[in-house]
């Protein structure tokens, strides 16, 4: 069974580019979650897709945003770089599960480097 | 609102000695924990989840955890490390609260084994 896989896995951009950044879930997975791990801020929560629609999304502000498709892969899309969104971005999926007692598996990251 | 907190930044153990890593929770209800490792440049992997039932779970690689409840705390242990578990640990609790799947991570715990 094919994991969760993201593409690109590096990626160097300048300020105030916008970056779109992909995500595949494991197959029969409904619900795809972005991470953001930056260095000294640990990891957190960025959004929750589930069904093409989004669910819940962190503190973030709105240049952060993305979709899932009908296919149940996912994009994160972050407009106007700045040097502070340099991180490791994190996508995780899950079935959606009527309690929500399912975990998370994530894929290895997309490394987003801010010049 | 949840929060984790593992109290040891680093830690350095002998090739073979047991090891035992710490975190603890915060949260209203039952949660829902887990253990992630992640080695240098790779995602997170899930070591083991409690969701309920028996507070001694078993997880992959020879780890295991204990769910205390009167402590707010799930260790993580391992009676004999081995060189390959060099790596960042985890904690995280869910917050399944319906309309809510993020997970709320702790700072983890970067581990180092000594031949």
């Amino acid at each position: 069974e094919a994991g969760v896989t993201q593409s690109p896995t590096h990626l160097i951009k300048t300020r105030g580019q916008q970056v779109t950044l992909r995500c595949s879930p494991i197959s029969g997975h409904t619900s795809v979650y972005w991470y953001q791990q930056a260095l000294g801020l640990g990891l957190q929560f960025l959004l929750w897709y589930d069904e093409g629609e989004e669910r819940n999304r962190g503190n973030f502000p709105p240049r952060f945003s993305g979709r899932q498709f009908p296919n149940y892969s996912s994009e994160l899309n972050v407009n106007a770089l700045e040097l502070e969104d340099s991180a490791l971005y994190l996508c995780a999926s899950s079935p959606f599960g009527d309690r929500g007692n399912q975990p998370q598996h994530f894929g290895d990251g997309t490394r987003l480097s801010i010049l | 609102a949840q929060s984790v907190t593992q109290p040891d930044i680093h830690i350095t153990v002998s090739e073979g000695a047991s090891l035992e890593l710490r975190c603890n929770y915060s949260y209203g209800a039952t949660p829902y924990l887990f253990w992630y490792v992640q080695s240098p440049g790779q995602g997170l992997q899930l070591l083991l989840k409690y969701f309920s039932g028996d507070t001694l779970v078993q997880g992959i690689k020879g780890f295991e955890a204990e769910f205390k409840r009167s402590q707010s705390s799930f260790n993580l242990r391992k009676p004999s490390v081995h060189w390959s578990d060099a790596a960042e640990y985890f904690c995280a609790v869910g917050a399944y609260d319906t309309g809510r799947r993020a997970l709320t991570f702790g700072s983890g715990t970067r581990l180092q084994v000594q031949p």
